[in-house]
């Protein structure tokens, strides 16, 4: 395993603003996984973030909305465009080392007003 | 993916009782993995099952991966406080390493 941390760990924001939220590992992974998590739901996969090139978005999200960046095998940045309410959710990024079995971490728990 | 689900949603036991969430996916899965997220946490990796039949043991919780290698269960003996929290189920795709979690099973003790 490794230790992942995201910031900001929380934040309230305002309709019509962006937020861009970090995940940092401490060693170098395979692959990094973006997820959403509505209050008392499941988790969502939103994208594979994949290094040098552009993330692998799932079915009803898309790259303008969720912007992903990952510059090298230890960080990625998720970007919540444009948000309304709809968006008050927990973003929880994962790393996999190509077993399948996924860390993640602590998530961030955002508020749009 | 396939989304996988899980029975039941939610569960309150009394501490000491049985507790037991299943898996269910119509397709035939290549593994079944299992995560813990306590409330205000995030999943932690418990387990996973490849073969089928397969049975593993981690102290109190028993897993179990059904014979068609459609469908799994956790099993917790004599439940603790320690155990409040929400148990998914994840399943990745053949030759990918993407995880469709399932819909979930809420645990609550009641002490």
């Amino acid at each position: 395993s490794a230790v992942i941390s995201q910031k900001p760990s929380r934040d309230i924001c305002q309709r019509g603003t962006s937020l861009t939220i970090q995940c940092q590992v401490d060693s170098q992974v395979t692959m990094m996984f973006w997820y959403r998590q509505q209050p008392g739901q499941s988790l969502t996969l939103i994208a594979t973030a994949n290094q040098g090139s552009e993330a692998t978005y799932e079915s009803g999200f898309v790259i303008d909305k969720f912007p992903i960046s990952r510059p090298n095998l230890t960080f990625s940045t998720l970007t919540v465009s444009n948000m309304s309410p709809e968006d008050s959710s927990i973003y929880l990024c994962s790393v996999s080392w190509g077993r399948e079995t996924q860390y993640f971490g602590p998530g961030t728990r955002l508020l749009v007003l | 993916g396939q989304q996988v689900m899980q029975i039941p949603q939610y569960q309150h036991v009394q501490e000491g009782e049985d507790f037991t969430t299943y898996c269910n996916s119509s397709t035939t899965l290549s593994n079944i993995q299992w995560y813990k997220q306590r409330p205000g946490g995030h999943p932690v990796f418990l387990i996973q099952l490849v073969k089928s039949g397969e049975v593993k043991k981690q102290k109190r919780l028993t897993f179990q991966f059904g014979e068609a290698k459609k469908n799994s269960s956790l099993h917790i003996t004599a439940t603790q406080t320690t155990d409040v929290g929400t148990y998914f189920c994840a399943r990745s795709n053949f030759g990918n390493e993407k995880l469709t979690f399932g819909t979930g099973t809420r645990l609550t003790i009641i002490p």
